[in-house]
């Protein structure tokens, strides 16, 4: 397995439900990202951890709520998602923050109904 | 307020012609620059990147050009192939401020490269 890997491919919620999105980078990369995009929308930055330490959070209501155990995984737990949260979620990695060229995984795609 | 901008959604250009996708930022705190490709149901795959310092890139068939006066940057295929058809985004971000180590995209064009 190469690059950055994402489960599940698609997922489908309730808003009552709890689930977790799975990244896994196999680049050795210390620096991972969540981004966001909505139908017609650009991608948006959901957070940054570099070195497993969140460096950015940008303004992520907490029903998404990331956890990075060590530099080559990270979550993303949904809880009580809204409708409107429907969208890709895509995870990305670097060599470390700061190091702009981003490698992306294939995102998750996610209905909540 | 969108700091970068991809005004055309699409575009569509004969094999063998050139592809030329523009972007337009407002941040001037923006020094690096670089676009991806996007197929559907696949995570963008990094393309070619350009620092402030510079005003050309190229990369076998993808140029990009910069000009800061403006703030613009342009992504130039040659010769276009049927297989570049793809969404293609712009990205920009700063090695300071608030920008720094976060990438903001532009919304995105279709190219389509006809047989």
């Amino acid at each position: 397995e190469t690059g950055v890997t994402q489960t599940p491919r698609h997922l489908v919620m309730g808003m009552t439900n709890k689930k977790s999105l799975k990244c896994e980078q196999h680049l050795g990369h210390n620096a991972m990202y969540w981004y966001k995009q909505s139908a017609k929308k650009p991608l948006e930055l959901m957070f940054v951890y570099n070195f497993k330490e969140q460096t950015e959070n940008n303004s992520v209501p907490s029903r998404f709520s990331p956890e990075c155990p060590n530099s080559s995984h990270l979550f993303l737990h949904l809880h009580t998602l809204q409708p409107e949260d429907s969208a890709l979620y895509l995870c990305a990695s670097s060599v470390h923050r700061g190091q702009e060229t981003q490698y992306f995984g294939p995102g998750t795609r996610l209905l909540v109904l | 307020d969108q700091q970068v901008k991809q005004n055309s959604p699409s575009l569509s250009v004969q094999e063998g012609r050139i592809s030329i996708l523009n972007c337009d930022y407002t941040n001037s705190m923006f020094d690096y620059f670089l676009w991806y490709k996007k197929y559907p149901a696949e995570g963008p795959t990094f393309l070619i990147s350009i620092s402030s310092i510079k005003d050309k890139n190229e990369d076998g068939r993808f140029t990009v050009f910069l000009n800061k006066s403006a703030k613009h940057l342009s992504l130039h295929i040659v010769p276009s192939q049927p297989g570049d058809s793809a969404v293609y985004f712009c990205a920009a971000s700063g090695l300071g401020g608030t920008s720094y180590g976060k990438l903001t995209f532009g919304q995105g064009t279709i190219l389509t490269v006809h047989p």
